[in-house]
């Protein structure tokens, strides 16, 4: 299994301001992944973070709203940019274990946009 | 069409009563298939996988239809600690799909 630690836990923010959530795990893994999960909505993939390349985004996210970084095998950030209160969500940073091919999530970044 | 489908509920049910919840996916070439928890305001954590020869983990069993692209979970007496968020997952084997969750309360 992986440990992931996300930080922070949550915030509160002005529109038009940015945040930047950072992601640890205790392996080393290749890939790592962004996830938004909009009040009562599932899970949907913002981005996977590569280490040595540039973040592959899915439809509807662009970096220049989410930048990524990923300057190792262990961690990961994920700014949210000139934020508006349709990005109040919860971001959650996970990997996918080498084995059993599931997938294992950080605590969460519960943010609030006023 | 969605990826993954599933009922949101919300299902109450009293302490001790068998629940099922079903989730169908879309694509035919999916490959690994998942049933997460989530609890309020916590991340998802794997509640089982989902094998084509369906498995059993104490009250809990999951079963896989491959040809009717569906997967099944079946809570045998249910407790107050079930009360949660019951999410599908589906793998297509480059991307993981999550089900709106399924919500289950179950009742003193």
């Amino acid at each position: 299994s992986a440990v992931i630690s996300q930080k922070p836990s949550r915030d509160i923010c002005q529109r038009g301001t940015s945040l930047t959530i950072q992601c640890q795990v205790d392996s080393q893994v290749t890939m790592m992944f962004w996830y938004r999960q909009q009040p009562g909505q599932s899970l949907t993939l913002i981005a996977t973070a590569n280490q040595g390349s540039e973040a592959t985004y899915e439809s509807g996210f662009v970096i220049d709203k989410f930048p990524i970084s990923r300057p190792n095998l262990t961690f990961s950030t994920l700014t949210v940019s000139n934020m508006s209160p349709e990005d109040s969500s919860i971001y959650l940073c996970s990997v996918e274990g080498d084995n059993t091919g599931e997938l294992f999530f950080g605590e969460g970044s519960r943010l609030t946009v006023l | 069409r969605k990826e993954v489908e599933q009922d949101p509920g919300p299902f109450n049910v009293p302490e001790g009563a068998t629940v099922a919840f079903n989730c169908t996916y879309s694509n035919s070439a999916s490959q690994s298939f998942f049933w997460y928890r989530q609890d309020c305001r916590k991340e998802p954590k794997l509640l089982m996988s989902v094998y084509s020869s369906g498995n059993e983990d104490g009250r809990f069993t999951a079963q896989l239809n491959r040809a009717s692209q569906y997967i099944s979970l079946l809570i045998r007496d249910s407790k107050l600690s079930d009360s949660a968020t019951y999410l599908c997952v589906v793998n297509n084997g480059n991307q993981f799909y999550f089900g709106t969750g399924t919500s289950l309360t179950v009742i003193p």
